[in-house]
């Protein structure tokens, strides 16, 4: 089916301290992640991605690990800053080569200074 | 700024009428794929072009119609519009297929229906 569960729904942190955003998917054949930030009154943005050959990918405070067996990635942001505050998507394509990329319900994450 | 346009910003019109929602994509970028974004649904993707040809489908209603035209730009038809498609409209463009290059976001079209 078309399905990506992403959780929580809203997470709040402190300033400094490290978020982690869950998704699973439902198409064993699935084989790109994508994560995108959405800021107030903007389009979301691709912040990271991963493909189905590895395991995990870093870019600075970001970092995406992927366990096909499970069929969920995460998304991990480390010494958190206001400025990450903003609406999280996952992605996940559908039914193996079908061009349909469905998206997570979000994840409102607030960082507190 | 992803380069991708999308206008108007703002959409204020009453059910039963239509509209029409425009989309530029990035320089270079083939495909060009329409995104609803309301409240309750997230993100529901509705449709994709390719290079002017429809790729794919999702949830489109058959009140909701689009193209792709020769020049890559794209536009979106709402007709016989409800109170229920209120929405962000968001339009984003990649260079081949999404599994093959990322997904670049407009800004979106905001539809008020009233």
């Amino acid at each position: 089916g078309e399905n990506v569960e992403q959780h929580p729904s809203t997470l709040s942190v402190q300033e400094g301290d490290s978020a982690v955003i869950k998704c699973t998917y439902s198409d064993s054949a699935s084989n790109y992640f994508p994560w995108y930030k959405q800021e107030l009154g903007k389009g979301p943005q691709l912040i990271i991605d991963i493909r189905s050959n590895v395991g995990e990918k870093k870019d600075q405070r970001i970092a995406v690990t992927l366990n096909k067996t499970a069929k969920h990635f995460s998304l991990h942001i480390t010494e958190t800053q206001p400025e990450d505050s903003a609406v999280y998507f996952c992605a996940a394509p559908t039914q193996g080569g079908s061009e349909k990329l469905v998206f997570g319900k979000g994840t409102k994450l607030t960082v507190n200074p | 700024d992803s380069g991708v346009t999308q206008t108007p910003k703002h959409l204020i019109t009453a059910t039963g009428q239509r509209v029409t929602l425009r989309c530029s994509p990035r320089s270079g970028d083939l495909s060009v794929y329409w995104y609803q974004q309301s409240l309750d649904q997230g993100l529901q993707f509705l449709i994709q072009y390719y290079n002017g040809e429809e790729r794919a489908k999702g949830n489109i209603l058959e009140r909701f119609s689009a193209q792709q035209f020769p020049d890559l730009h794209s536009e979106l038809n709402l007709s016989s519009l409800e109170l229920g498609d209120s929405a962000l409209y968001f339009c984003a463009s990649s260079v081949g297929g999404w599994y093959n290059s990322p997904l670049h976001f407009g800004n979106g079209t905001r539809l008020t229906v009233t």
